[in-house]
């Protein structure tokens, strides 16, 4: 009930093109959805977050869309750079819980110049 | 703010002996979080603890490992005696209710 499942393990995409990474929970008890982003020799940064009560997050290039229904939320980066490879984590919890996030396996992302 | 300090950035170590990795977190954070990063096996979350007491140590893969949190700016994890598939990077995180979660630039380990 605590895993939260990530695809796929590592995407090529040319730049311009639209990278999509997918995750699936299981708890349906989780209430905040975090992306964040790891460049080589960093530590995960926050990238951006949504709540169960929107479908939809948009931050610039980078937009959540959530399924509360299917327990899947996914990660768009639109206009893709290469300043854009990294790691990407999807993450889930419950926020009056105990702040322990549960994180998925990742994603390496490659863009293409 | 500096964010979350992690010392050293680097260690390399004999297999057998003791290792100290340090936290400080974010001023004004409530909760510290462990985690241990591979290749093989992702983040995973080793303990954390909530206004300086461990709340969750399920993670702690055996009793060589240890973490403390003597006061709100400062946090220990020991590994004692350490093993070559302890290496890995081991990464600090600090957040208040979970908004500013924020994690250090992390340790990389290598026992040998």
């Amino acid at each position: 009930q605590q895993q939260v499942k990530q695809s796929p393990q590592s995407l090529i995409v040319q730049k311009g093109g639209i990278s999509i990474i997918n995750c699936a929970y299981e708890n349906t008890a989780f209430d905040y959805f975090p992306w964040y982003q790891q460049f080589p020799g960093k530590g995960p940064a926050l990238l951006i977050a949504i709540r169960p009560d929107v479908s939809e997050k948009k931050e610039g290039r980078f937009t959540i869309s959530f399924n509360k229904s299917a327990k899947q939320f996914s990660l768009h980066i639109m206009d893709s750079q290469p300043g854009d490879s990294a790691t990407y984590f999807c993450a889930s919890t419950i926020i009056q819980g105990a702040q322990k996030l549960v994180f998925g396996q990742g994603t390496r992302l490659t863009i293409n110049p | 703010d500096a964010g979350v300090i992690q010392s050293p950035r680097h260690e390399v170590t004999e297999m057998g002996q003791e290792v100290t990795l340090r936290c400080k977190p974010i001023s004004g954070h409530n909760s510290l979080f462990w985690y241990r990063q591979t290749m093989m096996r992702g983040l995973e979350l080793l303990i954390y603890f909530n206004n300086n007491v461990p709340i969750d140590d399920s993670g702690m893969p055996e009793d060589r490992f240890s973490a403390k949190m003597p006061n709100a700016s400062f946090s220990t994890l020991k590994i004692q005696p350490s093993e070559p598939r302890d290496s890995a990077v081991y990464f600090c995180a600090s957040s208040f209710v979970l908004y500013g979660y924020t994690f250090g630039s992390g340790t990389r380990l290598t026992v040998v």
